[in-house]
């Protein structure tokens, strides 16, 4: 069955901290994966995604997540976070074929303190 | 321009009513979709339209009905309301074919009283 799990729920830091969120899958074909953020209030917007190549992608506002497939993992990272990065995170999976349809995980709600 | 765009942002309405929620995307796609977000967060696809064609339906309860007239509007109706309806739903749409990004809309938040 394809899943999606996020093990940390909630995150508090501080500004400058480093993050990284957990994310990981399960699913027996080809992956495309996701990290969508939600601002309090606000649509998901995409941060990066994976579909094939360099395993470490960069996305906006200073991402990055790396695919490891030994790992079933898409861990997202950020050197130093910052007060407007206060959001909700989603991993997702792309289950390819023609349905094109996600499947997120549980989410993680990342507050940073200034 | 908003790329997928919803109306109502916001609807609060008594069990047992009727509503819709509409949904337009002006980024050509051919793919659309339904998603529904809990009061805690877990979001679920409900339906997924491909050029008009359903290709999606998670097991929704058939009070809840989407009509795609042409592939760049997809809109939700849902008969007989119940307050576990409540929830924020989201509008999206792709490029059709696997492995391509989805664009959200801004929600509806659906309110059962």
């Amino acid at each position: 069955a394809q899943s999606v799990s996020q093990h940390n729920h909630h995150v508090i830091l501080s500004e400058a901290a480093s993050l990284e969120l957990g994310c990981n899958y399960s699913y027996g074909g080809t992956v495309n994966l996701f990290w969508y953020v939600q601002y309090p209030g606000q649509h998901l917007q995409l941060l990066l995604k994976y579909f094939s190549g360099d395993p470490l992608v960069k996305g906006i506002k200073g991402f990055e997540a790396e695919f490891i497939k030994s790992k079933f993992s898409f861990n997202l990272r950020k050197p130093s976070v910052q007060w407007s990065d206060t959001a909700e995170y989603f991993c997702a999976l792309g289950a390819g074929g023609a349905t094109n349809k996600l499947i997120f995980g549980t989410g993680t709600l990342l507050a940073v303190q200034p | 321009d908003t790329a997928v765009s919803q109306t109502p942002k916001y609807l609060v309405t008594q069990m047992g009513n009727d509503k819709s929620i509409k949904c337009e995307q002006n980024l050509g796609h051919d793919t659309m979709y339904w998603y529904k977000q809990d009061s805690k967060k877990f979001l679920k696809i409900m339906f997924s339209y491909n050029n008009k064609e359903l290709i999606i339906n998670e097991t929704v309860p058939n009070r809840f009905s989407p009509k795609s007239p042409d592939k760049a509007h997809l809109n939700l109706h849902i008969n007989s309301l119940e307050l576990g309806d409540s929830a924020v739903y989201f509008c999206a749409s792709s490029r059709a074919g696997g492995g391509t990004e989805a664009f959200f809309g801004q929600g509806t938040r659906l309110t059962v009283v």
